[in-house]
């Protein structure tokens, strides 16, 4: 079953701008993972938050989460070409396996 | 660290043949997984091993789906008899333990005629 799922869908901004992505889930997590994924590689890992944090940085990534809400957000700040790529979020629900999102791809524009 | 080795990277197939995908995790790691990703489905857990042993299959789609683990240093997943609706990226990945990071091969795209 679908554990975390993004939004938007597609996200289109200019260079320089900042990009925001969500993502929420149904069930109670330990940490919640951002990866990016350029077309046609594999998954890169991002960042972890964990279920006793609320917000986590990473150079020009800033990681949020409510777990009150069962959400996360994970904030591009000053975007680049570069950046464009799918990003998505992944649980691990009470079976500990990580469920991945079906992601958001984010278009930077030069 | 060569990072999660998979091979081939491509293979066009026909219905019907057997295909085997294989995986090298990062040395270390004891947590493997089989993903497959399509434009409808997304990325799809397929099956999982802890310390070489099957976890979770619960995501494998049918019996012409099977995977092993017959060390810690490899990992095939065998499809056979393949199907045009098998056709998409098949990724493997490693981690420390289940829930932690995962480490990515680079796929294996998977095109059956």
């Amino acid at each position: 079953s679908q554990q975390g799922e993004e939004d938007p869908q597609a996200l289109s901004i200019q260079e320089g701008e900042n990009a925001t992505m969500n993502c929420s889930y149904k069930t109670s997590i330990n940490n919640l993972q951002w990866y990016r994924q350029n077309s046609g590689r594999g998954l890169v890992h991002l960042i972890l938050i964990r279920s006793n944090e609320r917000e986590k940085h990473s150079g020009r990534l800033r990681v949020t989460l409510d777990t009150s809400k069962k959400s996360s957000s994970l904030l591009i700040t000053a975007s680049r070409a570069a950046d464009t790529a799918s990003y998505f979020c992944a649980t691990d629900g009470s079976n500990y396996k990580l469920t991945f999102g079906k992601g958001t791809l984010l278009t930077v524009n030069p | 660290d060569a990072g999660v080795i998979q091979s081939p990277r491509h293979e066009v197939t026909e219905m019907g043949q057997e295909v085997t995908l294989r995986c090298k995790p990062i040395s270390g790691h004891n947590s493997l997984f089989w993903y497959r990703q399509t434009m409808m489905r997304g990325l799809e857990l397929l099956i999982y091993f802890n310390n070489n042993v099957p976890i979770d299959d619960s995501g494998m789609p049918e019996d012409r789906f099977s995977a092993k683990m017959p060390n810690a240093s490899f990992s095939t997943l065998k499809i056979q008899p393949s199907e045009p609706r098998d056709s998409a990226v098949y990724f493997c990945a490693s981690s420390s333990g289940t829930s932690d990071t995962q480490y990515f091969g680079p796929g294996t795209r998977l095109t059956v005629l």
